[in-house]
């Protein structure tokens, strides 16, 4: 089945750019998502982009697609200590009927 | 615009009883997928309904049932708790069914916690 992977952890200095990185395994999703989830909270939508893109950029985020090496990153500038959370990187199932998610990717901004 | 709404937002039962976590939809979706969130297996999918109907289901034994009402709202029902039913369980709400369109994405709720001992 389908498999979504991440790196577990990511600390960066505040200021810099943090860049959380995702691989796939299936390439049939229409569109993959990155969700960000804060301490005892649920999973807020940050950005999606539609398979055809290449890059998609949302004031301070911007994603990066390579489906050839089916990857998926997301780059955070002038990251802040309000960006301390877990990422979480998605792609739909291949019916199109759910979103498989990786692991999510924990970034620490210390100040 | 209010989001999704879960109720309750935390909740502890003992092994054996029953549970009923209950989702309030964006005004205006009428897809609802629960989703459960654990330390160990992460986010997998339970199921998703849409005008009442389950449209699809995750891997998940038979313990795990919902509903949807007419209003779009949705419930999610676990039977004969179990210790590793202890989860965070994430509602999500979007415009349609699926997720193959741009307009159907999925917006989660803050979610249910939930502890059996």
């Amino acid at each position: 089945g389908e498999d979504v992977e991440q790196s577990l952890f990511l600390s960066v200095r505040e200021g810099d750019s943090s860049v959380i990185n995702c691989t796939y395994t299936d390439s049939s999703s229409t569109y993959l998502y990155w969700y960000k989830q804060e301490p005892g909270a649920g999973l807020q939508l940050l950005t999606y982009i539609f398979s055809n893109m290449d890059m998609k950029q949302d004031q301070r985020l911007t994603v990066l697609l390579n489906k050839k090496d089916k990857h998926l990153s997301l780059r955070i500038a002038d990251t802040q200590t309000g960006d301390s959370a877990i990422y979480f990187c998605a792609v739909t199932n291949q019916a199109g009927t759910a979103l498989i998610f990786g692991k999510g990717t924990t970034l620490s901004v210390s100040s | 615009k209010a989001g999704v709404t879960q109720t309750p937002r935390y909740l502890i039962k003992t092994r054996g009883q029953q549970v009923t976590l209950s989702c309030s939809p964006i005004s205006g979706h009428r897809s609802v997928s629960w989703y459960q969130q654990t330390p160990g297996q992460g986010l997998q999918f339970l199921f998703e309904y849409f005008s009442e109907t389950q449209r699809n289901k995750g891997n998940f034994p038979g313990r795990f049932s919902g509903r949807q009402f007419s209003n779009s709202r949705s419930e999610m029902n676990v039977s004969t708790l179990e210790l590793g039913d202890s989860a965070l369980y994430l509602c999500a709400s979007s415009l349609g069914q699926g997720l193959v369109s741009g307009a159907n994405v999925l917006t989660f709720g803050a979610g249910s916690r939930l502890t059996v001992l």
